[in-house]
């Protein structure tokens, strides 16, 4: 039981790529979400899933895409790595949304140059 | 809107003694209210939580009272130790199906 795994731990981008954050979690949870963490700023909630083939947008979706296509995996897609998305990137799962709270995966440090 | 309000922002505590960080939330049908510790270079775990139905939590040293019609709830961490020194989160539930909202964050530090 791995809990939620988060791949890449680091990454640096140049303005303008793409790329996909992976989150995976084996604890067959209904819930997902992705949260950024800026200094001073808390944990900002970008997207989320309440099961597969379900999303929506959080308090900060622009420049974001998800999906959710199995119970497991809950990818997270920069279109387009602008500066102002450096931050640290959490996923996030439970089995509901309120019974015992959230295991967060170990975190995505995302630099963009 | 869905907000939490977390106060202080830095906290500075000597060894042994007591902490109180407090939350407000803006929704009154909000009914979860846990508390997350987030180590430097960590991620954030869950140390205890409260529901609506309950005026006060209590596990070992750290304790969470809410207070429902004031809509605020707070953490007490007592007997305070040097691996207390974190940033702690407190967080709430909305209507809907929308996740945990968190505050923004208390950083404390427990000087020995």
């Amino acid at each position: 039981n791995a809990g939620v795994t988060q791949t890449p731990k680091f990454q640096v981008l140049k303005t303008g790529q793409s790329m996909t954050l992976q989150c995976a979690q084996d604890m067959n949870h209904e819930y997902m979400s992705w949260y950024r963490q800026d200094p001073g700023m808390g944990l900002r909630l970008i997207h989320y899933s309440v099961g597969a083939g379900i999303t929506d947008q959080g308090e900060v979706p622009n420049g974001y895409n998800v999906s959710r296509s199995t119970t497991e995996d809950f990818p997270l897609r920069l279109l387009s790595a602008a500066p102002s998305q450096t931050s640290v990137y959490f996923c996030a799962s439970s089995p509901d949304r309120v019974s015992l709270g959230y295991t967060f995966g170990s975190g995505t440090r995302l630099t963009v140059v | 809107g869905e907000n939490v309000e977390q106060h202080p922002s830095t906290l500075s505590v000597q060894e042994g003694d007591s902490a109180v960080i407090k939350c407000t939330y803006s929704d009154s049908a909000s009914n979860y209210f846990p508390w997350y510790k987030q180590e430097l270079g960590k991620r954030p775990q869950l140390i205890i939580d409260i529901r609506s139905n309950v005026g006060e939590k209590k596990d070992q040293r750290i304790a969470v009272t809410l207070n429902k019609t004031a809509k605020h709830f707070s953490l007490h961490i007592t007997e305070t130790q040097p691996e207390d020194s974190a940033v702690y989160f407190c967080a709430a539930t909305f209507s809907g199906n929308t996740p945990l909202v968190f505050g923004k964050g208390t950083r404390l530090s427990v000087i020995a």
